[in-house]
């Protein structure tokens, strides 16, 4: 079962914009994370919120967690052609250590 | 290094046949993952297991099996029960039982099969 969607599921911008991606869940969390995924290869972790926490930074990384809407969000500001890639968040609910993944944003930065 | 190591990269299967796939790491993590990525479908996992000897199904564990003899170690075998194996096939690993609340996970670079 699906517990996270991303929302766009594609985004392409130029170099040097923001990159913003959203992400819903359905169930009570004990945190929340982001990874990436470039074509082909493994996922590797960007960053963890935690539920008490709203906002967390990282580099370039933003992430911000609503948890009265079930939502987040991962914010890349001034994008580079290398964060050329797919971005998954993924939820660890409560009463489980089972981390369950979303779909995914395919995020495509031309130079 | 540390990390995770998977094998082979790549792998074809003729239909009926069982195969498996090996996940290695030397993390000296206590849990470890196995996830099916299919195109536009995300990330589902397989089984998990949060210690040696120990494993529990996850969302689509139909078709395959794993074993946990050691900590380093957690292969998969798809059989041939599992009726759409074509697929990139993703090991992961955590701390331990409180490693999905308290951290992330590792990956390793992937198995893709193929059935001919």
């Amino acid at each position: 079962s699906q517990q996270g969607e991303e929302d766009p599921q594609a985004l392409s911008i130029q170099e040097g914009e923001n990159a913003t991606m959203n992400c819903s869940y359905k169930t009570s969390i004990n945190n929340l994370q982001w990874y990436r995924q470039n074509s082909g290869r493994g996922l590797v972790h960007l960053i963890l919120i935690r539920s008490n926490e709203r906002e967390k930074h990282s580099g370039r990384l933003r992430v911000t967690l609503d948890t009265s809407k079930k939502s987040s969000s991962l914010l890349i500001t001034a994008s580079r052609a290398a964060d050329t890639a797919s971005y998954f968040c993924a939820t660890a609910s409560r009463g489980t250590d089972k981390l369950i993944f979303g779909t995914g944003t395919r995020l495509q930065v031309f130079p | 290094d540390g990390g995770i190591t998977q094998s082979p990269k790549y792998l074809f299967r003729k239909e009926g046949q069982n195969v498996t796939l090996s996940c290695e790491q030397n993390l000296n993590h206590d849990a470890m993952y196995w996830y099916r990525q299919d195109p536009g479908q995300g990330l589902r996992l397989i089984y998990y297991s949060q210690i040696v000897n120990d494993f529990q199904k996850g969302d689509i564990a139909e078709g395959y099996s794993v074993s946990r003899e050691k900590k380093e170690s957690f292969p998969l075998t798809v059989t041939s029960a599992q009726k759409n194996p074509t697929a990139f096939y993703l090991c992961a690993s955590s701390i331990g039982l409180t490693g999905v609340r308290a951290g992330e996970l590792f990956f390793g670079e992937g198995s893709r099969l193929t059935v001919l």
